[in-house]
């Protein structure tokens, strides 16, 4: 299993302005991913984070607004830049680890964020 | 038409009853599905996945996939007020190498004792 917390849990941002989502996961990770879950969306995949290279990101997301770090296997941050009230999102990581007999997802408590 | 869809809800359900959630697609390149459950303000939880058509079972909960017709169902058997939650379906299909999912927009559901 993976247990995984995520900083901050909340927070209200102005528009213009950029936040910096830390997500830690209690143990090693190849990959790890970040979502976003937007009022009354479906969860949608922002981009895949490996260690050591440039993030992966979905159609509709650039690394320009989403920045993206891994700086080593249990750590991943996603910035949100020059917000704008579109933005107000669940922000959510995740991480998958090999079982024993099946590969488990897991998710992070998420980040809710409301730009003004 | 969206790629992935399934019926916001809610849906409530006395105690012990038979709970049938479902989702339809419309990408016949999807191939796995998989059912999460998410408490208010958590993240999701992975429940079950299958690669298949089929039927899963893990306890209470039976999957089940029907590829010819690109729908899915989550049956929950003697259902409790602890599964009060919304369901999520999710399709992964490989996109550029790697697999990418579609999620529905979940359905919640209610049960009351």
């Amino acid at each position: 299993s993976a247990v995984i917390s995520q900083k901050p849990s909340r927070d209200i941002c102005q528009r213009g302005t950029s936040l910096t989502i830390q997500c830690q996961v209690d143990s090693q990770v190849t990959m790890m991913f970040w979502y976003r879950q937007q009022p009354g969306q479906s969860l949608t995949l922002i981009a895949t984070a490996n260690q050591g290279s440039e993030a992966t990101y979905e159609s509709g997301f650039v690394i320009d607004k989403f920045p993206i770090s891994r700086p080593n296997l249990t750590f991943s941050t996603l910035t949100v830049s020059n917000m704008s009230p579109e933005d107000s999102s669940i922000y959510l990581c995740s991480v998958w680890t090999s079982g024993s007999s099946y590969n488990e997802q897991f998710f992070g408590p998420g980040t809710r964020l409301t730009v003004l | 038409q969206k790629e992935v869809e399934q019926d916001p809800g809610p849906l409530s359900v006395p105690e012990g009853a038979i709970v049938s959630l479902n989702c339809t697609y419309s990408n016949s390149a999807f191939q796995y599905f998989m059912w999460y459950r998410q408490y208010s303000r958590k993240g999701p939880e992975l429940l079950m996945y299958t690669y298949s058509s089929g039927n899963k079972e893990d306890g209470r909960f039976t999957a089940q996939v029907d590829k010819s017709s690109k729908y899915i169902s989550l049956f929950i058997r003697d259902s409790q007020p602890s599964d009060s939650a919304t369901y999520l379906c999710a399709m992964w299909g490989i996109s550029g190498g790697s697999y990418i999912p579609t999620f529905g927009r979940g359905t919640s559901l209610i049960v009351h004792p």
